[in-house]
C-alpha cells in the first residue's frame, strides 16, 4: 500500500525556518517524481514545487511566490521528501501536501498544517 | 504561468441528477506531438487530501466510479457527475500539467440541493 506521511509542520514567527518532512512507502521511490502542495485556509490549491527522481537528473522546479526561499530536496536511501522553508511569511500559512507523480498526482499525503504567525 | 478558471465557483444538485462543472485554461494544454490533453481533475473531501478522478482529460484512474467522466480538449474541459450521490459532496478542481507550475483551478464546492 501506498503511504505518504508528513511531518514537521508547527507554529512559526515570520522571517522563521522550517523543514517538513515527508515519509515514502510502498513504491519504489528512487524512481518517482515528487512534489508539493499546499493550501491556505479555505483556499484552493496551490503547487510549490517539485523534484525530479535522481535518474531523470534530480532537478527541482518551484513556484514563483517560493522561489528563493524554499529549497526542495529527498534521500533515496531514506526515502523521504523534504521541503526547508525559510524567511517564511505570513502568507505561506497552509496544510502542506506531498504528493507522488510527474504530471498527475495519484497519492497525496494527509498533510501537515504550517503556521506563521507572530 | 497558464491560468485555470473553474465554473462555477459552487453548485447544489438534487441526488441522482448530472452535476457539471467546467474548467477553462488560459492556454492550450493540448500536445500535438500525442495529442493528449495535459489535464486532470480531483475531488477533495472536507478534512481529506485531493484524490485524483481523471487524467489526460477523459482517462478515469483505477477505482473511480463511471458516473465520473472528463471531456474537451484544448482549453475548455468538463467534468460530468451523471447520477449524483451524497459522497460526492466535496470540492471539485482541474490542474493542467502541461508546463510548470503545475496549476489548480480556484475549486468548485458541489452541494446536495
Amino acid at each position: 500500500e501506498v503511504q505518504l506521511v508528513e511531518s514537521g509542520g508547527g507554529l512559526v514567527k515570520p522571517g522563521g525556518s522550517l523543514r517538513l518532512s515527508c515519509a515514502a512507502s510502498g513504491f519504489t521511490f528512487t524512481n518517482a517524481w515528487m512534489n508539493w502542495v499546499r493550501q491556505a485556509p479555505g483556499k484552493g490549491l496551490e503547487w510549490v514545487g517539485r523534484i525530479k527522481s535522481n535518474t531523470d537528473g534530480g532537478t527541482t522546479d518551484y513556484a514563483a511566490p517560493v522561489k528563493g526561499r524554499f529549497a526542495i530536496s529527498r534521500d533515496d536511501a531514506k526515502n523521504t521528501l523534504y521541503l526547508q522553508m525559510s524567511s517564511l511569511k505570513t502568507e505561506d500559512t497552509a496544510v502542506y501536501y506531498c504528493s507522488r507523480g510527474g504530471m498527475v498526482y495519484d497519492y497525496w499525503g494527509q498533510g501537515t498544517l504550517v503556521t506563521v504567525s507572530s | 504561468d497558464i491560468v485555470m478558471t473553474q465554473s462555477p465557483d459552487s453548485l447544489a444538485v438534487s441526488l441522482g441528477e448530472r452535476a457539471t462543472i467546467n474548467c477553462k485554461s488560459s492556454q492550450s494544454v493540448l500536445y500535438s506531438s500525442n495529442n493528449k490533453n495535459y489535464l486532470g481533475w480531483y475531488h477533495q473531501k472536507p478534512g481529506q487530501p485531493p484524490k485524483l478522478l481523471i487524467y489526460w482529460a477523459s482517462t478515469r484512474e483505477s477505482g473511480v466510479p463511471d458516473r465520473f467522466s472528463g471531456s474537451g480538449s484544448g482549453t475548455n474541459f468538463t467534468l460530468t457527475i451523471s447520477s449524483l450521490q451524497a459522497e460526492d459532496v466535496a470540492v471539485y478542481s482541474c490542474q493542467q500539467y502541461f508546463s510548470t507550475p503545475h496549476t489548480f483551478g480556484q475549486g468548485t464546492k458541489l452541494e446536495i440541493k
